[in-house]
């Protein structure tokens, strides 16, 4: 199984740019994350889908924009790239509401470069 | 809101045990996770406490103490391998708030 598979892996930007980070999963989970992470800090969710079609702002979610397209599917948009932005993002999924074990399932990253 | 405190740094020696502590002050908290990161990877789910206790997974072990808002991760006979950052993160699932992660570096 892949489980949770993201794109690209590594980007470089201008400021001002745009771009979509996208992630699938095939867990058949309700529940998706994005996560930044910045170094030497933990990660912080940015915004997050409960199911097909709802979402939910995190605790940093200016500057950027989500889509939950399927169950499989939740990609991040940022619409005009900003140095600030310069990060690793991490999609990640669980089973929560049908189970709660506090388990999240990560993609292996996206490293985004705004220059 | 939620805020986690760990310690940044912890070193520790092959054979070892080493304990990471956790405190938290959360809203609407549901249970504690403990997250192990190396280098360029991706997190990876260690245990999880939903009750005060102790968990045990192997070499892992983790608490929780609700009354106190304190967990810990406990690492038995330490190996090279388990040098990495471990996180703490508390809330629900629906809302995780992670930690600035613990940075173990195991010793020869």
């Amino acid at each position: 199984n892949a489980g949770v598979t993201q794109t690209p892996k590594f980007q470089v930007l201008k400021t001002g740019q745009s771009m979509t980070l996208q992630c699938a999963q095939d867990m058949n989970h309700n529940s998706m994350y994005w996560y930044r992470q910045d170094p030497g800090m933990g990660l912080r969710l940015i915004y997050y889908s409960a199911s097909e079609g709802t979402t939910d702002k995190g605790e940093v979610p200016n500057g950027y924009n989500v889509s939950r397209l399927n169950k499989r599917e939740f990609s991040l948009r940022l619409e005009s790239a900003a140095p600030s932005q310069t990060s690793v993002y991490f999609c990640a999924s669980s089973d929560f509401p049908r189970r709660h074990t506090g388990e999240l399932f990560f993609g292996e990253g996206s490293r985004l470069t705004v220059l | 809101g939620q805020s986690l405190e760990q310690p940044s740094e912890v070193t520790a020696v092959e054979g070892a045990i080493v304990q990471i502590n956790c405190t938290y002050q959360t809203s609407g908290f549901y249970g504690l996770s403990w997250y192990q990161q190396h280098d360029g990877g991706a997190p990876t789910f260690l245990s999880y406490n939903g009750l005060d206790g102790l968990e045990e997974t192997g070499r892992f072990s983790s608490f929780l103490s609700r009354s106190d808002s304190y967990g810990y991760l406990l690492l038995q006979e330490l190996q090279m391998k388990d040098s990495a950052s471990y996180f703490c993160a508390a809330g629900s699932a629906r809302q995780l708030t992670f930690g600035s992660g613990t940075q173990l570096t195991v010793l020869p």
